[in-house]
């Protein structure tokens, strides 16, 4: 059965801080990891990742994924309040466009 | 326009009641979603369409009943519901061929009684 693990569930660091969060797979018919960030609505795309070793960055935040060892990360450099959130890791599959998302990480960053 | 939308953005409904959720895009995605999503969870998928035709529906309950009339709208139409159905759905698109990205829409608040 496909699955999606996130660690860890929740988290609470201070402003300024550097958080890792980790997301591992597995998942047949593999294509891409996707990234989302929630807040109290719906998720917003982060990143998606397709090849394995190559970091993507937005500002604070970057992410990459290791195809071999199935597994994810998300980096949050200097954190803020505003990153406070659900991080939601979702794999997507080659077939019928199914994605499969993890349970989510809950960051909250205190003043 | 790169943006999803959602009508209502709450509901409230009896067990008897027959309602529509709507969702639209004009990114030209041609692959749509309806996810629900329970407190603290995340997302689970209930429906895909893909060039206007289902391509997955995940075992939902016949009382809910999805439709895409076309490519840019998709519904979904509920009736006979639960308590336990309360929750969050979630809208989602996606070009499918080069892009695999999901947008998602705001979501429609849904409370059963």
């Amino acid at each position: 059965e496909d699955k999606v693990v996130q660690s860890p569930l929740s988290l609470v660091v201070h402003e300024g801080d550097t958080v890792t969060l980790n997301c591992s797979y597995e998942v047949t018919n593999f294509r891409s990891l996707l990234w989302y960030k929630q807040e109290k609505k719906a998720p917003t795309f982060l990143f998606m990742l397709t090849s394995s070793g190559i970091e993507k960055k937005s500002g604070r935040l970057s992410s990459i994924l290791d195809k071999k060892e199935l597994f994810s990360i998300l980096n949050i450099t200097a954190t803020q309040t505003g990153d406070s959130a659900v991080y939601l890791c979702a794999a997507r599959k080659t077939s019928y466009d199914k994605v499969i998302f993890g349970p989510g990480t809950s960051l909250s960053v205190i003043p | 326009d790169t943006e999803v939308t959602q009508t209502p953005k709450h509901l409230v409904m009896g067990m008897t009641n027959k309602k529509s959720l709507k969702c639209e895009q004009h990114m030209g995605h041609r692959a749509m979603y309806w996810y629900k999503q329970k407190a603290k969870k995340p997302p689970e998928l209930m429906f895909v369409y893909s060039y206007e035709k289902l391509s997955i529906n995940e075992s939902v309950p016949s009382r809910f009943s999805p439709e895409c009339p076309n490519s840019s709208l998709l519904n979904l139409h509920l009736h006979a519901l639960q308590p336990e159905d309360s929750a969050l759905y979630l809208c989602a698109s996606s070009h499918r061929d080069n892009e695999e990205t999901q947008y998602f829409g705001p979501g429609t608040r849904l409370l059963v009684l």
